[in-house]
């Protein structure tokens, strides 16, 4: 079974802290993704990585980087938290040129910044 | 315009009964679509995919439009255990990045 791993469930984090949400995938996948999901917006993506030290921004990518430098493990970094930036974040990954469309999630990691 | 559009619901219905979602997309060059499954509090997983001859998987039938451009899924006999948000899902048309809608949510009463 695939499994995509995050790092913390629950975090709650104060306005200006740096945050690390880590996510590692098993399966040698090559595509990975982060996530956020807000009640009425729905899944928007933050960044994405297609290989290692390969990443492209997604639709919401601004107060958050990435970092993948191993294959397994990618990074959502917010540099300076803030209150609108509390969330769910999932992140998920794919083999390359998936035609079943599958993305492998994470539980997910509930952030509160306060 | 958002490029997959769904009615968020909720959808009530008892036990038993049938309920039937539709999606739209705005792509027309998409050319894989999907339904996942979101249970409350927990992350999306794969349901079923959509063919274009239409798919059936148990109690669960995806059918597809492509001259409308919408998905349809079809819950037969509702069980309480199918109470969840339901996510449409398109893939193609250039980019290898799913596109989801924002969720049908169902809930199912006894």
């Amino acid at each position: 079974d695939v499994k995509v791993t995050q790092s913390s469930r629950y975090l709650v984090k104060r306005t200006g802290e740096k945050v690390f949400l880590e996510c590692v995938q098993d399966m040698d996948h090559e595509n990975m993704f982060w996530y956020r999901q807000d009640p009425g917006l729905g899944l928007r993506l933050i960044y994405f990585s297609y290989d290692v030290k390969m990443k492209e921004k997604g639709d919401i990518p601004e107060g958050y980087s990435v970092s993948r430098e191993k294959k397994e493990r990618f990074s959502l970094i917010l540099e300076s938290a803030s209150t609108n930036q509390t969330s769910m974040y999932l992140c998920a990954s794919n083999p390359p040129g998936s035609d079943t469309g599958e993305l492998f999630f994470g539980e997910g990691s509930r952030l509160t910044v306060l | 315009r958002k490029e997959v559009e769904q009615d968020p619901g909720p959808f009530n219905v008892p036990e038993g009964a049938t309920v039937a979602f539709n999606c739209t997309y705005s792509n027309s060059a998409s050319q894989s679509f999907f339904w996942y499954r979101q249970d409350c509090r927990k992350e999306p997983k794969l349901l079923m995919s959509v063919y274009s001859s239409g798919n059936e998987d148990g109690r669960f039938t995806a059918q597809l439009n492509r001259a409308s451009q919408y998905i349809s899924l079809l819950i037969r006999d509702s069980k309480l255990s199918d109470s969840a948000t339901y996510l449409c899902v398109t893939k193609g048309g250039g980019s290898y990045i799913p596109t989801f809608g924002r969720g049908t949510s169902l809930i199912v009463h006894p």
